[in-house]
């Protein structure tokens, strides 16, 4: 079946410095693909998506390209602030009868000044 | 504001009651999904609904049951409720059923607690 798989957490960073969250997932199919973030004490909410091979999604700074030869959607950020702690989620979407999503297990990141 | 009302906020209960949790869609959205998520684990899926039909179940337990109703809200029935209960639990919709690539919105979730 279909199935994401995300790096281990949690991680820890400085202000300022890199952020790369890894992400692979297996389908059959074209599916799409999600980034989504949790705040602490909230839901969780769209981060970016890509639709197809080589898009790029990209917002608030993140970005993640959708990689079919690697079957990766690797979450970026160049400079992480304190307020980018969060859980993130890596997720596909398939077309079908109905919309099957699958999630990853999610990334705790923290940032600390 | 993601759109997607879960009522209520928290919930404490004993072992062995029953509970609902209730969830209004986004305007316009027919699918609604339910998840659970736990202390340090990701989210389950639990089942999906459109438009008022079943569509696709998860790991729901046989104690668990849900439904959407013609106004497509939806509720989530929790019986016999146990420790292991106690966990997050999300309600999320979407557009339509055609349109894969659209995104889910969650509502901020039922805190369930069974003591």
């Amino acid at each position: 079946g279909d199935s994401v798989t995300q790096m281990e957490g949690p991680v820890t960073l400085s202000e300022e410095a890199f952020l790369t969250i890894n992400c692979t997932y297996t389908a059959t199919g074209y599916p799409s693909l999600f980034w989504y973030v949790q705040y602490p004490g909230e839901g969780l909410q769209l981060l970016l998506k890509a639709t197809k091979a080589d898009d790029k999604g990209s917002n608030k700074g993140f970005e993640a390209t959708y990689r079919k030869e690697t079957t990766s959607f690797h979450l970026e950020k160049g400079s992480v602030q304190v307020s980018d702690s969060a859980v993130y989620f890596c997720a596909l979407k398939k077309a079908g009868g109905y919309q099957k999503v699958t999630f990853g297990t999610g990334t705790k990141l923290q940032v600390i000044p | 504001d993601s759109g997607v009302t879960q009522t209520p906020k928290h919930l404490i209960t004993a072992t062995g009651q029953r509970v609902t949790l209730r969830c209004s869609p986004r305007s316009g959205d027919l699918s609604v999904y339910w998840y659970q998520q736990s202390l340090d684990q990701g989210l389950q899926f639990l089942i999906q609904y459109y438009n008022g039909e079943e569509r696709a179940k998860g790991n729901i337990l046989e104690r668990f049951s849900a439904q959407q109703f013609p106004d497509l809200h939806s509720e989530l029935n929790l019986s016999s409720l146990e420790l292991g209960d106690s966990a997050l639990y999300f309600c999320a919709s979407s557009v339509s059923e055609g349109s894969y690539n659209s995104p889910l919105h969650f509502g901020n979730g039922t805190r369930l607690t069974v003591t």
